[in-house]
């Protein structure tokens, strides 16, 4: 299973709208709804952002939303602040029943 | 909710790790548990899953045949064992709870340093 295609890099001014793409195929992001995203600061745990392609768990700032279009999903960032700089992964459900990670965007703001 | 995994680890190349993970704060067989490991410097990688309630485990092709991931419900602790070492595998291994069906890992462990070097 090869992992999802993300950019390498995204950024974007305080108060800018960013969004990143998570590409695959019809085998694992265009088969479910289960899309994940994840924002991992340096040295610290994943936190779950998104998960069934747009919802938000508890907590989250709905600043994120997330959405799909065939075999590519796509997590965005509206009103960009300082503490949105992270690393980003997506996540899908994938053959086999397992999951596949993207390969990660690096968000910086500007 | 809190997934509290194992200590870290140093193994030479060849040999097995074990690593665990203990959820509390919800009920241990009601979750998925799947792991999860990052390189230095790199992104996330799925290993596999176990649902807790009939030790039911699912690998990803990578690891299948080097992993073994098992449960004890009598403890609530659940196991990744990686056999054959290499370098390769030096990664944090998380571990991370999944309520079913929704494909979201919305709780995750503190992480278990693996190095493996000679």
């Amino acid at each position: 299973q090869s992992a999802l295609t993300q950019p390498a890099s995204v950024s974007g001014s305080p108060g800018q709208s960013i969004t990143i793409s998570c590409t695959g195929t019809s085998s694992d992001v265009g088969s479910h709804n289960l899309v994940s995203w994840y924002q991992q600061h340096p040295g610290k745990v994943p936190q779950l952002m998104i998960f069934d392609v747009s919802k938000r768990p508890s907590g989250v700032s709905d600043r994120f939303s997330g959405s799909k279009s065939a075999n590519m999903a796509s997590l965005t960032i509206s009103g960009l602040q300082a503490e949105d700089e992270a690393d980003y992964y997506c996540c899908a459900h994938a053959g086999r029943d397992t999951y596949v990670f993207g390969t990660g965007t690096k968000v910086t703001v500007l | 909710v809190q997934l509290v995994q194992s200590g870290a680890e140093v193994k030479n190349p060849g040999a097995s790790v074990r690593v665990s993970c203990t959820p509390s704060g919800h009920t241990f067989t009601d979750y998925y548990l799947h792991w999860v490991r990052q390189a230095p410097g790199h992104g996330l990688e799925y290993m596999g899953w176990i649902h807790p309630n009939r030790g039911v485990t699912n690998y990803a092709q990578k690891f299948s045949g080097r992993v073994t991931m098992t449960r004890d419900t009598s403890i609530t602790t659940a196991y990744m064992d990686l056999s054959r070492l290499t370098s390769d595998d030096t990664a944090v291994y998380y571990c991370a709870r999944e309520p079913p069906g929704t494909g979201g890992f919305d709780s995750w462990g503190q992480g278990t340093l693996v190095t493996v070097s000679s």
